[in-house]
């Protein structure tokens, strides 16, 4: 039971565009939320996160939005560049034995075109 | 730069043939986990550590064992491989404070022949 999902698996923007990559939730119980991003042959690198009381952060040229009735919340890049290419996974967190755990998604594959 | 480490970077082991990958931290984080990514897929979280207290994920095979002799070092032990078990392996570390933010090494891609 996929408990974070992202349900597109790709997405191609212009070079200079807004990339809007979406994710759906289904656990009330995740009280934070975050991006991450990965480039080939790397590890996911931590972007952004968002507390479940708010519904909007903001770090430079990202973006995340969160609506908690919906369950969904979306990562913002204005404006795309080429090395925003990239998988970027939406991650939710929750402690449970002794520590944070996080739940992701299987990921969008961003293509910013020139 | 403090950071994950983890060696190898490419591991190609036969069906049955016991394997062992390895991670380390700069970062004194207490917490480090393991994950099992295959393609198109989102990682799966195997078991983590804070500290010294091991906890497994229910669902993870008992053919998956993990050894953390200090803070720095974490081991992924992989007692008989299944050709199911070609994957990429990550490693991550954690203060364990804030939202939880994960710092992950760069993976092991494990091939089973």
């Amino acid at each position: 039971d996929q408990q974070v999902k992202q349900n597109s698996p790709s997405l191609s923007v212009q070079e200079g565009r807004i990339s809007i990559l979406n994710c759906d939730y289904t656990n009330s119980m995740f009280d934070y939320f975050l991006w991450y991003k990965k480039y080939p042959a790397e590890g996911p690198t931590f972007l952004i996160s968002i507390s479940s009381i708010k519904d909007k952060n903001e770090d430079g040229r990202f973006t995340v939005f969160l609506n908690k009735s919906a369950k969904h919340l979306s990562l913002h890049i204005v404006p795309s560049q080429p090395g925003d290419s990239a998988v970027y996974f939406c991650a939710a967190s929750y402690f449970s034995d002794s520590a944070r755990q996080l739940t992701f998604g299987s990921g969008t594959q961003l293509t910013v075109l020139p | 730069d403090a950071m994950v480490i983890q060696n190898p970077r490419y591991q190609v082991t036969q069906f049955g043939k016991p394997v062992t990958l390895s991670c380390s931290q700069t970062l004194n984080h207490n917490v480090m986990y393991w994950y099992q990514q295959k393609s198109s897929q989102a990682p799966k979280l195997l078991f983590h550590y804070y500290d010294k207290d091991f906890n497994n994920e229910a669902d993870t095979p008992d053919n998956f064992q993990s050894r953390r002799p200090n803070t720095s070092f974490c081991f992924l032990d992989i007692r008989s491989p299944g050709l199911g078990d070609a994957a990429m392996y990550l490693c991550a570390t954690s203060s364990g404070q804030g939202a939880g933010e994960q710092y992950f090494g760069p993976g092991t891609r494990l091939t089973v022949t």
